[in-house]
């Protein structure tokens, strides 16, 4: 049974860089494309990128400038970080499996509040 | 990139009846990048159809997709309990992957 879990802090304040780390068990990170999405009360579901387990990525344009994910394929897990975050970045953020075959998300992370607060 | 626009944004139903719900692209989608989601308060998204109408493993029959190019549709032949919730449409054009707005079905 695939299981992902996401961990990192839960608030960090303006101007800061958030930070996010997603562990895969029941799978190997080293197939499948690894993103991260995000959910607000006001816009919803937000891709924010993926990540492979080669390390290629894509992020959404909109967030590009701000957003880096990696990957540990000894440790079977990715990571996100987005810097110089505002109110506009506190969400739910979860990690999730894309499914090659079906063009969605397989397996999902329960997700992670974050608030971006002083 | 492709805006999807769901509606209605709220469908008031009984259990019994029968729901549909809207899922309209900005521009044309290929049916293959066209997933639909169920999320229930609290958690993640599940993935139901794919493909535009293909059901995902474990998706129970009464659940079933169709639609092409701008105009795709979910349908819940027949409302359980467990089927009162939010769900949405998702594509993904090779640019950038979005989400629909969701449609909340409600007893």
């Amino acid at each position: 049974q695939v299981q992902l879990q996401e961990s990192g802090p839960g608030l960090v304040k303006p101007s800061e860089t958030l930070s996010l780390t997603c562990t895969v068990s029941g799978a190997s990170i080293s197939s499948y494309y690894w993103n991260w999405i995000r959910q607000t009360p006001g816009k919803g579901l937000e891709w924010i990128g993926y990540i492979s387990y080669s390390g290629s990525s894509k992020y959404n344009p909109s967030l590009k400038s701000r957003v880096t994910m990696s990957v540990d394929t000894s440790k079977n897990h990715f990571s996100l970080k987005v810097t110089s975050v505002t109110a506009a970045d506190t969400a739910v953020y979860y990690c999730g499996r894309w499914s090659s075959s079906w063009h969605g998300y397989d397996n999902w992370g329960q997700g992670t509040p974050v608030t971006v607060s002083s | 990139e492709i805006v999807l626009t769901q509606s209605p944004g709220t469908l008031s139903l009984s259990p019994g009846e029968r729901a549909t719900l809207s899922c309209r692209a900005s521009r044309s989608v290929s049916s293959s990048y066209l997933t639909w989601y169920q999320q229930k308060p609290g958690q993640a998204p599940r993935l139901l159809i794919y493909g535009a109408s293909s059901r995902a493993t474990g998706i129970p029959e009464r659940f079933s997709g169709s639609g092409s190019g701008t105009d795709f549709t979910l349908t819940i032949s027949r409302l359980e309990p467990e089927d009162f919730a939010v769900y949405y449409c998702q594509q993904y054009d090779s640019s950038v992957l979005t989400f629909g707005g969701g449609t909340k079905v409600e007893i």
